[in-house]
Protein backbone atom coordinates (compact mmCIF):
# COMPACT_ATOMS: atom_id res chain seq x y z
CA UNK A 1 0.00 0.00 0.00
CA UNK A 2 0.99 3.84 0.13
CA UNK A 3 3.48 4.38 2.63
CA UNK A 4 5.46 7.43 3.52
CA UNK A 5 8.39 7.93 4.74
CA UNK A 6 9.88 10.69 7.18
CA UNK A 7 13.63 11.43 7.72
CA UNK A 8 15.07 12.56 9.89
CA UNK A 9 13.31 10.30 12.75
CA UNK A 10 14.47 13.07 15.30
CA UNK A 11 16.56 16.00 15.19
CA UNK A 12 18.51 17.59 18.38
CA UNK A 13 19.37 21.35 17.53
CA UNK A 14 19.88 24.85 18.97
CA UNK A 15 17.71 27.66 19.25
CA UNK A 16 17.67 29.83 16.46
CA UNK A 17 18.63 27.22 13.56
CA UNK A 18 17.18 26.60 10.35
CA UNK A 19 15.70 22.85 10.37
CA UNK A 20 14.79 20.93 7.31
CA UNK A 21 12.94 17.64 6.90
CA UNK A 22 11.33 15.54 4.29
CA UNK A 23 8.82 12.80 3.50
CA UNK A 24 8.99 10.62 0.42
CA UNK A 25 6.92 7.76 -1.27
CA UNK A 26 7.65 5.16 -3.61
CA UNK A 27 3.35 6.02 -4.92
CA UNK A 28 2.33 9.76 -6.42
CA UNK A 29 0.74 12.02 -4.43
CA UNK A 30 -1.83 14.67 -5.68
CA UNK A 31 -1.57 16.32 -1.97
CA UNK A 32 0.80 16.60 0.76
CA UNK A 33 0.06 17.87 3.79
CA UNK A 34 2.40 19.04 7.36
CA UNK A 35 0.66 18.34 10.78
CA UNK A 36 2.28 19.06 13.97
CA UNK A 37 1.83 17.22 17.10
CA UNK A 38 2.43 18.58 20.42
CA UNK A 39 2.92 16.16 23.40
CA UNK A 40 -0.58 15.30 24.83
CA UNK A 41 -2.64 17.06 22.18
CA UNK A 42 -3.95 15.86 18.64
CA UNK A 43 -1.93 16.83 15.20
CA UNK A 44 -2.74 20.63 13.95
CA UNK A 45 -2.63 21.26 10.53
CA UNK A 46 0.35 23.15 9.45
CA UNK A 47 0.32 23.43 5.65
CA UNK A 48 -1.60 22.04 2.51
CA UNK A 49 0.02 21.74 -0.84
CA UNK A 50 -2.47 20.81 -3.83
CA UNK A 51 0.62 21.18 -7.01
CA UNK A 52 3.54 20.01 -8.00
CA UNK A 53 6.33 22.24 -7.49
CA UNK A 54 4.11 24.33 -5.01
CA UNK A 55 5.94 26.14 -2.48
CA UNK A 56 3.98 27.37 0.53
CA UNK A 57 4.39 29.20 3.71
CA UNK A 58 3.01 29.67 6.42
CA UNK A 59 5.25 32.52 9.24
CA UNK A 60 8.81 30.63 9.51
CA UNK A 61 7.47 27.64 7.77
CA UNK A 62 7.88 26.81 4.18
CA UNK A 63 6.94 23.57 2.78
CA UNK A 64 7.35 22.29 -0.75
CA UNK A 65 5.56 19.84 -3.66
CA UNK A 66 8.19 17.89 -4.98
CA UNK A 67 7.82 18.14 -8.99
CA UNK A 68 8.56 14.08 -9.07
CA UNK A 69 5.31 14.02 -7.07
CA UNK A 70 6.71 11.76 -4.64
CA UNK A 71 8.31 14.03 -2.25
CA UNK A 72 7.48 16.67 0.32
CA UNK A 73 10.28 18.62 2.42
CA UNK A 74 9.34 21.09 5.29
CA UNK A 75 11.52 23.95 6.13
CA UNK A 76 11.64 25.73 9.90
CA UNK A 77 13.49 28.92 9.92
CA UNK A 78 15.34 30.45 13.45
CA UNK A 79 13.57 27.56 15.32
CA UNK A 80 12.29 28.23 19.11
CA UNK A 81 11.34 26.73 21.54
CA UNK A 82 7.59 26.19 20.75
CA UNK A 83 8.81 24.45 17.30
CA UNK A 84 9.44 21.21 20.01
CA UNK A 85 7.05 18.34 19.21
CA UNK A 86 6.38 16.22 16.05
CA UNK A 87 5.67 16.42 12.35
CA UNK A 88 4.25 14.55 10.27
CA UNK A 89 3.66 14.47 6.62
CA UNK A 90 -0.04 13.24 5.26
CA UNK A 91 -1.58 12.35 2.31
CA UNK A 92 -4.35 10.97 0.82
CA UNK A 93 -4.52 7.55 -0.41
CA UNK A 94 -5.44 6.76 -4.38
CA UNK A 95 -8.78 6.13 -4.82
CA UNK A 96 -9.50 6.53 -1.03
CA UNK A 97 -10.98 9.41 0.72
CA UNK A 98 -8.46 9.18 3.74
CA UNK A 99 -5.04 10.06 4.90
CA UNK A 100 -2.39 8.28 5.12
CA UNK A 101 0.39 9.26 7.77
CA UNK A 102 4.48 9.04 7.74
CA UNK A 103 6.06 8.08 11.18
CA UNK A 104 6.98 11.62 11.93
CA UNK A 105 10.08 13.31 12.81
CA UNK A 106 10.32 14.85 16.26
CA UNK A 107 12.16 17.57 17.02
CA UNK A 108 14.05 18.60 19.97
CA UNK A 109 15.41 21.97 20.76
CA UNK A 110 18.30 22.91 23.31
CA UNK A 111 17.78 26.12 24.52
CA UNK B 1 -15.29 28.10 18.63
CA UNK B 2 -14.87 24.92 21.31
CA UNK B 3 -12.43 22.22 19.69
CA UNK B 4 -12.82 18.34 19.74
CA UNK B 5 -13.84 16.71 22.63
CA UNK B 6 -12.18 13.32 24.04
CA UNK B 7 -12.75 11.70 27.23
CA UNK B 8 -11.23 10.13 29.00
CA UNK B 9 -7.73 11.11 28.61
CA UNK B 10 -6.53 8.31 29.92
CA UNK B 11 -7.45 4.84 30.33
CA UNK B 12 -5.66 1.58 32.35
CA UNK B 13 -7.43 -1.63 31.58
CA UNK B 14 -6.01 -5.55 31.69
CA UNK B 15 -6.83 -7.59 28.59
CA UNK B 16 -9.27 -9.29 27.78
CA UNK B 17 -11.88 -6.24 29.52
CA UNK B 18 -13.97 -3.86 27.69
CA UNK B 19 -13.12 0.00 26.99
CA UNK B 20 -15.45 2.63 25.67
CA UNK B 21 -14.26 6.12 24.08
CA UNK B 22 -16.73 8.93 23.33
CA UNK B 23 -16.16 11.89 21.38
CA UNK B 24 -17.64 15.17 20.34
CA UNK B 25 -16.83 16.77 17.29
CA UNK B 26 -16.89 21.06 16.47
CA UNK B 27 -20.64 21.82 16.36
CA UNK B 28 -21.31 21.55 12.61
CA UNK B 29 -19.28 19.01 11.87
CA UNK B 30 -20.90 16.11 9.42
CA UNK B 31 -17.79 14.10 9.30
CA UNK B 32 -16.06 12.07 12.38
CA UNK B 33 -13.16 10.40 12.26
CA UNK B 34 -11.39 7.71 14.74
CA UNK B 35 -7.50 7.34 14.48
CA UNK B 36 -5.25 5.06 16.29
CA UNK B 37 -1.96 6.15 17.29
CA UNK B 38 0.86 3.70 18.20
CA UNK B 39 3.94 5.03 19.90
CA UNK B 40 6.23 6.38 17.56
CA UNK B 41 3.87 6.17 14.40
CA UNK B 42 1.73 7.97 12.57
CA UNK B 43 -2.45 8.15 13.43
CA UNK B 44 -4.18 5.40 11.06
CA UNK B 45 -7.73 6.10 10.73
CA UNK B 46 -9.86 3.65 12.26
CA UNK B 47 -13.39 4.44 10.74
CA UNK B 48 -14.89 7.17 9.40
CA UNK B 49 -18.56 8.76 9.53
CA UNK B 50 -20.88 10.77 7.73
CA UNK B 51 -23.47 12.30 9.48
CA UNK B 52 -24.48 8.82 11.37
CA UNK B 53 -23.30 6.88 8.13
CA UNK B 54 -20.31 4.55 8.49
CA UNK B 55 -18.24 5.65 5.07
CA UNK B 56 -15.31 3.64 5.43
CA UNK B 57 -14.46 0.85 8.05
CA UNK B 58 -12.08 -0.87 6.26
CA UNK B 59 -9.13 -0.79 9.34
CA UNK B 60 -11.44 -1.24 11.93
CA UNK B 61 -10.50 -4.58 13.77
CA UNK B 62 -14.45 -5.53 13.43
CA UNK B 63 -13.86 -8.58 15.67
CA UNK B 64 -13.34 -6.56 18.82
CA UNK B 65 -13.83 -2.87 17.80
CA UNK B 66 -16.95 -1.11 17.26
CA UNK B 67 -17.91 2.56 17.10
CA UNK B 68 -21.34 4.39 16.77
CA UNK B 69 -22.68 7.75 15.96
CA UNK B 70 -26.53 7.45 16.30
CA UNK B 71 -27.42 11.12 16.03
CA UNK B 72 -24.83 11.99 13.84
CA UNK B 73 -23.18 14.24 16.20
CA UNK B 74 -21.27 12.91 18.90
CA UNK B 75 -19.46 9.34 18.36
CA UNK B 76 -18.43 6.25 20.88
CA UNK B 77 -15.56 3.62 20.15
CA UNK B 78 -15.60 0.76 21.93
CA UNK B 79 -12.95 -2.13 22.36
CA UNK B 80 -14.54 -5.91 23.59
CA UNK B 81 -12.23 -7.81 24.34
CA UNK B 82 -8.83 -5.48 24.44
CA UNK B 83 -5.71 -7.53 23.52
CA UNK B 84 -2.26 -5.84 24.58
CA UNK B 85 -1.31 -4.40 21.01
CA UNK B 86 -4.50 -2.51 22.01
CA UNK B 87 -2.11 0.31 24.03
CA UNK B 88 -2.50 3.47 21.86
CA UNK B 89 -3.41 7.02 21.61
CA UNK B 90 -7.19 7.18 20.29
CA UNK B 91 -8.09 10.43 18.42
CA UNK B 92 -11.22 11.80 17.44
CA UNK B 93 -11.07 14.25 14.30
CA UNK B 94 -13.85 15.99 12.68
CA UNK B 95 -14.02 18.43 9.69
CA UNK B 96 -16.93 20.67 8.56
CA UNK B 97 -16.28 19.54 4.55
CA UNK B 98 -16.90 15.73 3.62
CA UNK B 99 -13.83 13.82 3.09
CA UNK B 100 -11.71 17.12 3.78
CA UNK B 101 -8.09 17.32 4.39
CA UNK B 102 -8.40 20.12 6.97
CA UNK B 103 -9.24 17.75 9.81
CA UNK B 104 -9.50 18.88 13.82
CA UNK B 105 -7.86 16.68 16.00
CA UNK B 106 -9.32 16.30 19.64
CA UNK B 107 -6.27 15.41 22.59
CA UNK B 108 -6.64 11.43 22.20
CA UNK B 109 -7.49 9.16 24.78
CA UNK B 110 -4.54 7.18 25.72
CA UNK B 111 -5.03 3.57 26.56
CA UNK B 112 -2.70 1.61 28.23
CA UNK B 113 -3.69 -2.26 28.49
CA UNK B 114 -1.88 -4.62 30.65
Amino acid sequence: GQQLNQSPQSMFIQEGEDVSMNCTSSSIFNTWLWYKQDPGEGPVLLIALYKAGELTSNGRLTAQFGITRKDSFLNISASIPSDVGIYFCAGPIQGAQKLVFGQGTRLTINP
Amino acid sequence: EAGVAQSPRYKIIEKRQSVAFWCNPISGHATLYWYQQILGQGPKLLIQFQNNGVVDDSQLPKDRFSAERLKGVDSTLKIQPAKLEDSAVYLCASSAVPFSYEQYFGPGTRLTVT
